[in-house]
């Protein structure tokens, strides 16, 4: 069964600074990985996705992640944060091309000035 | 394009009463929506996936008996919670997959907050 780990539940960061957020995933077949970014009271946005291809990924907002299937890690990362990007992130995978997502736990990003 | 609301935003009901929470794709049709639910400072846990037009398949450990799932069309699904208890109160997020698109394709909705007292 598929899981997801993301091990800092809160990241502060200065504004402009860089950042990263950690994924870990556990599965034993190949899989989807997602980033999803949810603002207080809202759903869930899709930020960027890897299906297939090249492991490095470019989303919305200025962020990106890196697939790397050998730590088994999908990390996400923005070079100058703002103070709009402070919300909850979550990571998660699907398994084998399926439609069901397993999410991560999340990080709180709190861009601060 | 590709939005999903719900209704209610919130609600509040009194143990043992049901309250039932819509789910609508407003300009794409879904064959497949699905049901999380999220409690405080906590990831979004599958509920159950429902497809239009039959049963909806549950995760284990959801009882279906009290979490009722129906798909009556392509763009509307509810989930109503059956004699609702406090343990119930969450944040129910649904999710809707685009008919025809990727499978990896969801779009969410902005969730309803009950609660139950």
């Amino acid at each position: 069964a598929q899981s997801v780990t993301q091990l800092d539940s809160q990241v502060p960061v200065f504004e402009e600074a860089p950042v990263e957020l950690r994924c870990n995933y556990s599965s034993s077949v190949s899989v989807y990985l997602f980033w999803y970014v949810q603002y207080p009271n809202q759903g869930l946005q899709l930020l960027l996705k890897y299906l297939s291809g090249s492991t490095l990924v470019k989303g919305i907002n200025g962020f990106e992640a890196e697939f790397n299937k050998s730590q088994t890690s999908f990390h996400l990362r923005k070079p100058s944060v703002h103070i709009s990007d402070t919300a909850e992130y979550f990571c998660a995978v699907s398994e084998g091309g399926g439609n069901k997502l397993t999410f991560g736990t999340g990080t709180q990003l709190k861009v601060e000035l | 394009g590709a939005v999903v609301s719900q209704h209610p935003s919130w609600v509040i009901c009194k143990s043992g009463t049901s309250v039932k929470i819509e789910c609508r794709s407003l300009d794409f049709q879904a064959t497949t929506m699905f049901w999380y639910r999220q409690f405080p400072k906590q990831s979004l846990m599958l509920m159950a996936t429902s497809n239009e037009g039959s049963k909806a398949t549950y995760e284990q450990g959801v009882e279906k008996d009290k979490f009722l799932i129906n798909h009556a069309s392509l763009t509307l699904s509810t989930l109503t919670v059956t004699s609702a208890h406090p343990e119930d109160s969450s944040f129910y997020i649904c999710s809707a997959q685009l008919a025809g698109g990727f499978r990896d394709e969801q779009y969410f909705g902005p969730g309803t907050r009950l609660t139950v007292t």
